[in-house]
């Protein structure tokens, strides 16, 4: 099967600092692509997505970035706050088929 | 943003018993949800996928005999843990599909004794 996979397991920032998640994927026909954050004993809860007509997308707080060319996703989360705090994971997807990362947790620092 | 709840949070029960995890998705209508299991520090591990008025497809190595999913509505998906044993302790989280994206519930943590 296809592989989602991020490069870093862990990350602690500094409260303020902004924090950027990486991934890679393997399918380069994946057109949709998505990070979740999920908290301890809570399930994945959306925070952005991308199609892969798109190399970036902005939310609040957070952007999304797509180079297609090396199959690398990532997540810039702007001013961390101690609530993001979690894990994040990425997911690619086609249709029905959703292949997600293992996550990477991140820690932030007061 | 969509809403997707799952019943119950919390479940202990003793092996050989069965338990049923109820999700529904509250604002909107979801013809296509998920059923998940995962296990600690570890990513998602896709169980099922469940259409509405259809058998669920399962995905390879899940028993579909011990893991009974239905889907009656499109509101509501069920699964049931038949005969529960200890290893089949472990978090349940189902999620919705609504337009390209999957909505996810707060998941049920099941530990059977």
């Amino acid at each position: 099967g296809e592989s989602v996979g991020l490069h870093l397991p862990t990350l602690s920032v500094q409260e303020g600092d902004n924090s950027i998640i990486n991934c890679a994927y393997s399918n380069s026909a994946s057109d949709y692509f998505i990070w979740y954050k999920q908290e301890s004993g809570k399930g994945p809860q959306f925070i952005i997505d991308i199609r892969s007509n798109m190399d970036k997308r902005q939310g609040q707080r957070v952007t999304v970035l797509l180079n297609k060319t090396v199959k690398h996703l990532s997540l810039q989360i702007a001013a961390t706050q101690p609530g993001d705090s979690a894990v994040y994971f990425c997911a690619e997807a086609t249709g029905n088929q959703f292949y997600f990362g293992t996550g990477t947790s991140l820690t932030v620092i007061p | 943003g969509a809403v997707v709840s799952q019943h119950p949070s919390r479940v202990i029960c003793k092996s050989g018993t069965s338990v049923k995890i109820e999700c529904r998705s509250l604002d909107f209508q979801a013809t296509t949800m998920f059923w998940y299991r995962q296990f600690p520090k570890q990513s998602l591990m896709l169980m099922a996928t469940s259409n509405e008025g259809s058998k669920a497809t399962y995905e390879q190595g899940v028993e579909k005999d011990k893991f009974l999913i239905n889907h009656a509505s499109l509101t509501l998906s069920t699964l049931t843990v038949t005969s529960a044993h200890p290893e089949d302790s472990s978090f349940y989280i189902c999620s919705a599909k609504i337009a390209d994206t999957q909505y996810f519930g707060p998941g049920t943590r099941l530990t059977v004794l």
